[in-house]
């Protein structure tokens, strides 16, 4: 199993705003992917992010928008850019060892 | 495209009163199809993985099991602690991404 946590756990942002979420795990792990759950709705993929090459973005979503980083085997961040009300939703971070573990989400409300 | 359909969207049982949920999925090719229990506010927590139709798993008062088209998790006696939303997801064959469909949403009263 994994232990994931994520930064903030929640937040309030104004429109036009970027905020960054982090993503720690208690151990090396090849995967790791950032989920999007907005209200009401189930877990969409954003993109999946191994250590040492650009992340892979799903249909719909794209780097300019959600930039992420990740710069060793236990650490990833999500950048939400220029956000407005639609972005609001909590953001998931998962990491795949042997199955796809979730951490805690974040909460963003954009106002 | 890889499609999950859970249904019902929301079930509410008396405790101790048993059920299933089902969760009908198209997928090219099946390397894992997934159950997950996420509470309000939190993260989804990992309960089974099944790989092949036929195949069963247990824990607790939960047992899902495995068809070629669909899944079921059936839930046996269940307490008022069992509430929550639970989640149906697939991983083809070809790639590590998660479909996830849209979820039941189990109350259960005491």
């Amino acid at each position: 199993s994994a232990v994931i946590s994520q930064k903030p756990s929640r937040d309030i942002c104004q429109r036009g705003t970027s905020l960054t979420i982090q993503c720690q795990v208690d151990s090396q792990v090849t995967m790791m992917f950032w989920y999007r759950q907005q209200p009401g709705q189930s877990l969409t993929l954003i993109a999946t992010a191994n250590q040492g090459s650009e992340a892979t973005y799903e249909s719909g979503f794209v780097i300019d928008k959600f930039p992420i980083s990740r710069p060793n085997l236990t650490f990833s961040t999500l950048t939400v850019s220029n956000m407005s009300p639609e972005d609001s939703s909590i953001y998931l971070c998962s990491v795949e060892v042997e199955t796809q573990y979730f951490g805690p989400g974040t909460r963003l409300l954009v106002l | 495209e890889d499609q999950v359909t859970q249904s019902p969207e929301a079930l509410r049982l008396q405790e101790g009163e048993s059920s299933s949920l089902n969760c009908s999925y198209t997928v090219s090719g099946l390397r894992g199809l997934f159950w997950y229990r996420q509470d309000p506010g939190k993260g989804p927590e990992f309960l089974f993985t099944l790989y092949s139709a036929g195949e069963e798993k247990e824990k607790e008062r939960l047992k899902a099991t495995l068809t070629k088209k669909e899944s079921f998790l059936h839930i046996t006696a269940p307490k008022p602690e069992d509430s929550a939303t639970y989640l149906c997801a697939v991983q083809a064959a070809s790639g590590s991404r998660l479909t996830f469909g849209e979820g039941t949403q189990l109350t259960v009263n005491p």
